[in-house]
């Protein structure tokens, strides 16, 4: 059974700091999401990861893949109110993707205070 | 911007009711999925739907679910008989194909059954 745990689960920092998430996951995959979500809403795509070595970056946001240590990460650089939300790390568990579901970490509770 | 959308946005029934929950996917699209996503918890696969049949289940989704794809645009999910801890919100997604791995989530369901 593909387990995804992300770490922290909770998280309250203050604008302006740097911090990063961390999903690890327990079988071969080489592709990871990063989704957020609002309080009552669905969930949006932040990030798609397809290989080992990916980096994407959006604003203030920037994902990570490392296929080999089974692992991903998201950093937060500078952070600002509008980023408090849920953050979840999902792995689809085959290469094929298409018709497999996803599998979520439990999500990363964010509070950004001013 | 092309988005898939859930109807109702909120359903509340009795227990043992039977529910349908109605999504329509992304027009171009090829695979459908159920999640859902208890108050405070992690999204959970529920079901993927590929080609008019199911491609694969997750032991969530038992004898009291099914699904359905009854014209060319709407994917349902139905519970024939909801019990308490089927509350939950229910999301559905859909997703271009092999090639394409970026799913789109609905805006979500909220069932509360009592």
């Amino acid at each position: 059974e593909l387990k995804v745990e992300q770490n922290p689960l909770f998280l309250s920092m203050q604008e302006g700091k740097n911090y990063t998430i961390y999903c690890n996951y327990s079988t071969t995959s080489d592709r990871l999401y990063w989704y957020r979500q609002d309080p009552g809403k669905s969930l949006e795509s932040l990030f798609v990861l397809l290989s080992n070595g990916a980096v994407k970056q959006e604003g203030r946001l920037m994902a990570s893949l490392d296929t080999k240590a089974r692992l991903s990460t998201l950093h937060i650089t500078a952070a600002v109110h509008d980023l408090s939300a849920t953050y979840f790390c999902a792995v689809d568990p085959t290469s094929g993707g298409g018709a497999d579901g996803l599998t979520f970490g439990k999500g990363t509770h964010l509070i950004i205070q001013p | 911007e092309p988005e898939v959308t859930q109807t109702p946005s909120h359903q509340v029934t009795q227990m043992g009711q039977e529910v349908i929950l109605r999504c329509v996917p992304i027009s171009n699209h090829l695979y459908f999925y159920w999640y859902r996503q208890i108050l405070g918890q992690k999204v959970e696969f529920l079901v993927s739907f590929y080609n008019n049949e199911i491609s694969e289940k997750s032991e969530i989704f038992d004898d009291q679910f099914s699904v359905e794809r009854p014209d060319g645009s709407n994917f349902t999910l139905k519970i024939r008989s909801t019990k308490l801890e089927d509350s939950a919100m229910y999301f559905c997604a859909s997703t271009a194909g092999e090639g394409s791995a970026e799913a789109f989530f609905g805006q979500g369901t909220r069932l509360t059954v009592v």
